[in-house]
């Protein structure tokens, strides 16, 4: 069965500072890739997706992730974050029968300001 | 304009008692599904319909039964609820079943069984 996992359940930053959330999945066969993130209060919202091609997916926000096939990862990047950034990430794998999406447990990030 | 839409937002019940959770989406997908989101924050899936039809059913107690009267609405009713129904519910839809569409999601309802 597929999983993922994401390594850090709560972050904590000052602004400006760069960001890094791991995401590793376990599947062996062609996958999507998929980051949400939860505002405060706010439906669950896609900031990037990985499909093919290009290994390093830009998203909203000045959020990018980059897939690793070799290392199953597909970790979520910022090189400065903001406070408005405070959120709870998922990561996510949608592999096999149908648009199952399978996610990872969610790093809860908070942006000191 | 909501694009997802889920009622009740909060749903407070005794063991045993019959809910139901109401979703609608005014996207014009043809797809829907059902997420749980235990108490450790995972979100697991627990039904997919498109078009009316079941197409994803996960190792889900037959005390849920989801119900979709048309393509907009998928409606989730819980009979005989335990405590350890107890999470948060999301709705979400997409275009249709290929794999990667994007799921919009909806608000989560929150159970709470007593």
């Amino acid at each position: 069965a597929q999983s993922v996992s994401q390594h850090n359940h709560h972050v904590i930053l000052s602004e400006a500072a760069s960001l890094e959330l791991g995401c590793n999945y376990s599947y062996g066969g062609t996958v999507n890739l998929f980051w949400y993130v939860q505002y405060p209060g706010q439906h669950l919202q896609l900031l990037l997706k990985y499909f093919s091609g290009d290994p390093l997916v830009k998203g909203i926000k000045g959020f990018e992730a980059e897939f690793i096939k070799s290392k199953f990862s597909f970790n979520l990047r910022k090189p400065s974050v903001q406070w408005s950034d405070t959120a709870e990430y998922f990561c996510a794998v949608n592999a096999g029968y149908g648009n199952k999406l399978v996610f990872g447990a969610g790093t809860i990030l908070r942006v000191k300001s | 304009d909501t694009a997802v839409s889920q009622t009740p937002k909060y749903l407070v019940t005794q063991m045993g008692n019959d809910k139901s959770i109401k979703c609608e989406q005014n996207l014009g997908h043809d797809t829907m599904y059902w997420y749980k989101q235990d108490s450790k924050k995972f979100l697991k899936i627990m039904f997919s319909y498109n078009n009316k039809e079941l197409i994803i059913n996960e190792t889900v107690p037959n005390r849920f039964s989801p119900k979709s009267p048309d393509k907009a609405h998928l409606n989730l009713h819980i009979n005989s609820l335990e405590l350890g129904d107890s999470a948060v519910y999301f709705c979400a839809s997409s275009q249709n079943t290929v794999k990667g569409n994007e799921q919009f999601f909806g608000p989560g309802t929150r159970l709470t069984v007593l």
